[in-house]
This record gives C-alpha cells, sequence and structure tokens, in this order.
C-alpha cells in the first residue's frame, strides 16, 4: 500500500508559468516532507522541506505547502524554466525511532520553452 | 566538497551470479542509506547505518542481499545470487549528524540488469 501518492505521472508546463506538483499521504504519523527532484542517470537531489508544524515553506522559486487536514502537500515552482525539467519525487518521515523516507512514485515535469 | 561515490554505474550480470556495489559517502556523514529503486518507482530503503552499525534493516531480503560498513566510512551491498527482479538501479545515501531532518544526499546510482 503506497502510503505516499504522487497520482500524476507526468505534467506539461509553458516557460515562465506556474508548476504545481501534487503530493498525498495516508500516514497520519508522517511529520516532515521533503521534494527531491532527479536528473536521468544522477542521483536525487534535495529540494525542499517542510515541518508539521508549518503550512508554508519558500525558497526563491519553490514553495512547499502542506494541508494536514486533507493530507495533502504541493510544490509550486514559479516561474518554470526548462531546467527545471525532471522527475520530481515527494519524501514523508515520521518521528519514531529508525525513521525513513517513503517515497512517491515521481512525477515528471517537463517544462517547454 | 565531493559528493556521495559509487561504483560501478552500470552492471550486468547473468541471474543467479553474485554482484557488489560500492559507496563512498560525504566525508563526517555517519548515517548511510542502501535504497533500491524500481522502474517507475520511488527508492526504497534497503538499509541504513549509523557509523558502523545497521540500525534499520529490515526491508533487506536478507536470504540473499548483505551489507557492510566497516570503519563507519564505505560500504558494500552484496547480492548473492542475483534474480532477475533485482534488476533495479541501486542509490546510496548519506547524511550529516544534526543537520536538518532526513535531508539526505544521494550518489548517482548503480543501475543493475540481471538477464
Amino acid at each position: 500500500d503506497q502510503q505516499v501518492k504522487q497520482n500524476s505521472p507526468s505534467l506539461s508546463v509553458q516557460e515562465g508559468r506556474i508548476s504545481i506538483l501534487n503530493c498525498d499521504y495516508t500516514n497520519s504519523m508522517f511529520d516532515y516532507f521533503l521534494w527531491y527532484k532527479k536528473y536521468p542517470a544522477e542521483g536525487p537531489t534535495f529540494l525542499i522541506s517542510i515541518s508539521s508544524i508549518k503550512d508554508k515553506n519558500e525558497d526563491g522559486r519553490f514553495t512547499v505547502f502542506l494541508n494536514k487536514s486533507a493530507k495533502h502537500l504541493s510544490l509550486h515552482i514559479v516561474p518554470s524554466q526548462p531546467g527545471d525539467s525532471a522527475v520530481y519525487f515527494c519524501a514523508a518521515s515520521d518521528t519514531g525511532a529508525n525513521s525513513k523516507l517513503t517515497f512517491g512514485k515521481g512525477i515528471t515535469l517537463s517544462v517547454r520553452p | 566538497e565531493a559528493g556521495v561515490v559509487q561504483s560501478p554505474r552500470y552492471k550486468i550480470i547473468e541471474k543467479k551470479q553474485p554482484v557488489a556495489f560500492w559507496c563512498n559517502p560525504i566525508s563526517g556523514h555517519n548515517t548511510l542509506y542502501w535504497y533500491r529503486q524500481n522502474l517507475g518507482q520511488g527508492p526504497e530503503l534497503l538499509i541504513r547505518y549509523e557509523n558502523e552499525e545497521a540500525v534499520d534493516d529490515s526491508q533487506l531480503p536478507k536470504d540473499r542481499f548483505s551489507a557492510e560498513r566497516l570503519k563507519g566510512v564505505d560500504s558494500t551491498l552484496k547480492i548473492q545470487p542475483a534474480e532477475l527482479g533485482d534488476s533495479a538501479v541501486y542509490l546510496c545515501a548519506s547524511s550529516p549528524p544534526r543537520q536538518g531532518r532526513d535531508t539526505q544526499y544521494f550518489g548517482p546510482g548503480t543501475r543493475l540488469t540481471v538477464l
């Protein structure tokens, strides 16, 4: 059973527009959420994170929103650039001992010039 | 600062053969992780080390997989014997002590193909 779900496998947006990548989770014990970005033939790289005590975290063009009641988070990229084209993974963890990251399947973002 | 180093980058073997992957984490990172990423899926944790100690190996298929981290630095992950279903990308990650929660730095991975 997928505890972290990225239901849309792909997204295509025009350069300069906003990209919105969605993620849902089912485990109510998750309290820390991360987004990773992955280019082909490379490992995932950390992008941005958010703790459950917040509902928004912003870093430059990237903003993550968390809606705990809906168990939903989203990553906004504004403005989108062609270099943002990659696979984006949502991940979550809880505060339990030996806590681990649980990843979603990823969303492939394509930014058209 | 050098990133997480993994070798080999690619490996093709026949089923029932053994295979080993090597990982050198970022200097000073005491936590090391091995993940497996199947095609179209996100990474799944196999084992986590704190220094030399494996603190979470609950997802490691122990009948054929083994791992070690001698001296708390480099690590190797071994599969013996390999099966067709083991074809995947094997990712190593590391994280520093007391810096953010669960911010892990990944290597480029080893793509394993079992024929």
